[in-house]
């Protein structure tokens, strides 16, 4: 079935650096994905939809020259946390549609650690 | 106040017991989701709810669009079905804060 998958799993990294997260569709294509961002015992909150081909559109109060998302092709959404912080330190998860619009299907998670 | 209201917060159940977990919701939706939310983070896809009742294995969901509340039902419970359980209105991207359930052996 489809699957979505998402690379790293976990990541530490130091502050002021970036860090890259990947998510691909693996045997469907999406025109759409959507990041999110889940701090412990918290709700998802949706972070921004990466549009194929086109510019993401940020949720209120994210900032999108912090989180770089980039989709370049149908299967392939990358989220880049740009100078992270300490505070950054979440678990970061996508999802896609498939073309039925009928099931979503989530990529494994990121954790992101920032020391 | 959130969108999505899920009840109980925590549950412990012993193995085989029937498990019921509850989500209010205060906006008009199309559809509602179940999440499961394994341990490691992932998430999966339980049920796609817009009315009725659906039944996957021992999985048993409920929805009543009037009254704005679904529940989700376990019956026969397991220690692998230990995880937390996210309500969720994907279309308007409310998630509820989730039900973490333990499943004793």
């Amino acid at each position: 079935g489809a699957v979505v998958s998402q690379h790293p799993s976990r990541v530490i990294c130091k502050s002021g650096t970036s860090v890259k997260i990947e998510c691909r569709s693996l045997d469907f294509q999406a025109t759409t994905m959507f990041w999110y961002r889940q701090f412990p015992k918290q709700s998802l909150m949706l972070m921004a939809t990466s549009n194929e081909g086109s510019k993401a559109t940020y949720e209120q109060g994210v900032e999108k020259d912090k989180f770089l998302i980039n989709h370049a092709s149908l299967t392939l959404s990358t989220l880049t946390v740009t100078s992270a912080h300490p505070e950054d330190s979440s678990f970061y998860i996508c999802s896609a549609i498939d073309r039925s619009g009928n099931t979503i299907y989530f990529g494994e998670g990121s954790w992101l650690t920032v020391v | 106040k959130n969108e999505v209201e899920q009840s109980p917060q925590n549950l412990t159940a012993q193995e085989g017991e029937f498990i019921t977990i509850n989500c209010s919701y205060s906006v008009g939706i199309s559809a509602l989701h179940w999440l499961q939310q394994h341990p490691g983070g992932g998430i999966v896809s339980l049920f796609m709810l817009s009315s009725g009742k659906k039944k996957h294995g021992r999985l048993i969901a409920t929805i009543n669009i009037q009254e704005k509340h679904s529940s989700l039902h376990i019956t026969a419970s397991h220690p692998r079905d230990s995880a937390v359980y996210i309500c969720a209105l994907l279309a308007q991207f409310y998630f509820g804060t989730g039900t973490s359930l333990t499943v004793i052996p």
